[in-house]
């Protein structure tokens, strides 16, 4: 009964290759997210998703796609891989509502090397 | 300067002390105020949010907001050893879900 899941759970790849990380959540959200923890435990914000649509798109190189075929599935598509793209990288959901709080979820992480 | 700052720690503790974790900022447009639990390699989970200045408390945890100082602080009283884990605080204005992270203050319980 895992509420927000992420494939795979480890990625080691090599530099210049392009990867997919795939999120799924079975809470009936509306909204998901993708963060970036870096090795210092920074957590910051990359996208977000509203019934598949792009609401939050910060200054993320357009070498990361974010893509949503439905409410449930929010995946990153990362071309061109870079050394400093290393991180473990979260997705998240939540209801939507402005004017009010709502509470993310997070899914167990992806940590992504590029050697 | 980030939006958010926040001691990293680590702070290591004694089983039964209380814990005060920290953290400032300079956007007064936040409303939200989050604090989140994250132990070694899992994700970040919800532990107490509070909306605009005051207290809340929940079990051994308090939360507090001080908007006129852009501060906000948690409060673990009788601190156990799962306890341990990184503590991340979050903001957020209104009319967004965007969450602004502070680095995150890696606590150690130890027995």
């Amino acid at each position: 009964d895992t509420a927000v899941s992420q494939t795979p759970k480890y990625l080691v790849t090599q530099m210049g290759n392009d990867k997919s990380i795939k999120c799924e959540q079975n809470l009936g959200h509306d909204t998901m997210y993708w963060y970036k923890q870096d090795s210092k435990k920074f957590l910051k914000i990359m996208f977000s998703y509203n019934n598949k649509e792009l609401i939050i798109n910060e200054t993320v190189p357009n070498r990361f796609s974010p893509k949503s075929p439905d409410k449930a599935h929010l995946n990153l598509h990362i071309n061109s891989l870079e050394l400093g793209d290393s991180a473990v990288y979260f997705c998240a959901s939540s209801t939507y509502g402005e004017g009010s709080y709502n509470e993310q979820f997070f899914g167990p992480g992806t940590r992504l090397t590029v050697l | 300067q980030k939006e958010v700052e926040q001691d990293p720690g680590p702070l290591s503790v004694p089983e039964g002390a209380i814990v005060s974790l920290n953290c400032t900022y300079s956007n007064s447009a936040f409303q939200y105020f989050m604090w989140y639990r994250q132990y070694s390699r899992k994700g970040p989970e919800l532990l107490m949010y509070t909306y605009s200045s005051g207290n809340k408390e929940d079990g051994r945890f308090t939360a507090q907001v001080d908007k006129s100082s852009k501060y906000i602080s948690l409060f673990i009283r009788d601190s156990q050893p799962s306890d341990s884990a990184t503590y991340l605080c979050a903001m957020s204005a209104d009319n967004t879900d965007k969450l602004i992270f502070g680095t995150g203050t890696r606590l150690q319980v130890f027995p």
